[in-house]
């Protein structure tokens, strides 16, 4: 089945500066990659999404980057603040939808 | 938010006792699905549901069942909880495979 790693599993940014969490896959017959972010005491909230047949894709502060070749794909949130504090999960669909284990994103005022 | 309630939001209970956990969706969305969040894992689905009284395994299903008699209802049954059971489960929907999953908040469930 699909495997999905992440990378670095915590990230510390000063405000203001930008994060990037990158993602790897092994299926290359996965064609559809979320993100979700994930607050304390919360469920898992999609923030923005890929497929296959795009490479990027931008939604205000933040933006994600696919390559199939390498199988990765990547999330950039530009301009953090303190409410982008959070867990943000990568996941990949081949068949079914396989998660990252998770990064810890911290935003230091 | 999803129109999505998960109940109970907490519970702790004994080791052998049986325990249902359910999920309630407004969306009229046709897929449910259960996962189960643990440090070090990440999510992993324990079983989906593609219809009413459709279900089928995901990568974690040993002592656990599931069911759904109707569209808006996913329940989720350790029918003799065990101490490794111990986890945050979340429910999740979508529409179609093709969709994206939407979650709910989750259940902390403690197995003593």
């Amino acid at each position: 089945g699909e495997n999905v790693e992440q990378h670095p599993s915590t990230l510390s940014v000063q405000e203001g500066d930008s994060a990037v969490i990158k993602c790897t896959y092994s299926d290359s017959a996965s064609n559809y990659f979320p993100w979700y972010k994930q607050e304390l005491g919360k469920g898992p909230q999609l923030i923005i999404d890929i497929r296959s047949n795009v490479g990027e894709k931008k939604d205000q502060r933040i933006a994600v980057t696919l390559n199939k070749t390498a199988k990765h794909f990547s999330l950039h949130i530009t301009e953090t603040q303190p409410e982008d504090s959070a867990v943000y999960f990568c996941a990949a669909r081949s068949l079914r939808l396989a998660f990252g284990k998770g990064n810890q994103v911290v935003v230091i005022p | 938010d999803a129109g999505i309630t998960q109940s109970p939001r907490h519970k702790v209970t004994e080791t052998g006792t049986p325990v249902t956990l359910r999920c309630h969706q407004t969306e009229n969305h046709r897929y449910m699905y259960w996962y189960r969040q643990d440090p070090g894992h990440g999510l992993r689905l324990i079983h989906y549901s593609y219809g009413v009284k459709d279900t089928d395994k995901g990568e974690v299903s040993d002592g656990y069942s599931v069911s759904r008699s109707k569209t808006e209802d996913f329940l989720l049954t350790l029918e003799s909880a065990t101490s490794s059971q111990t986890s945050v489960y979340f429910c999740a929907i979508s529409e179609s495979t093709d969709q994206p999953q939407h979650f709910g908040d989750g259940t902390r469930l403690s197995i003593l």
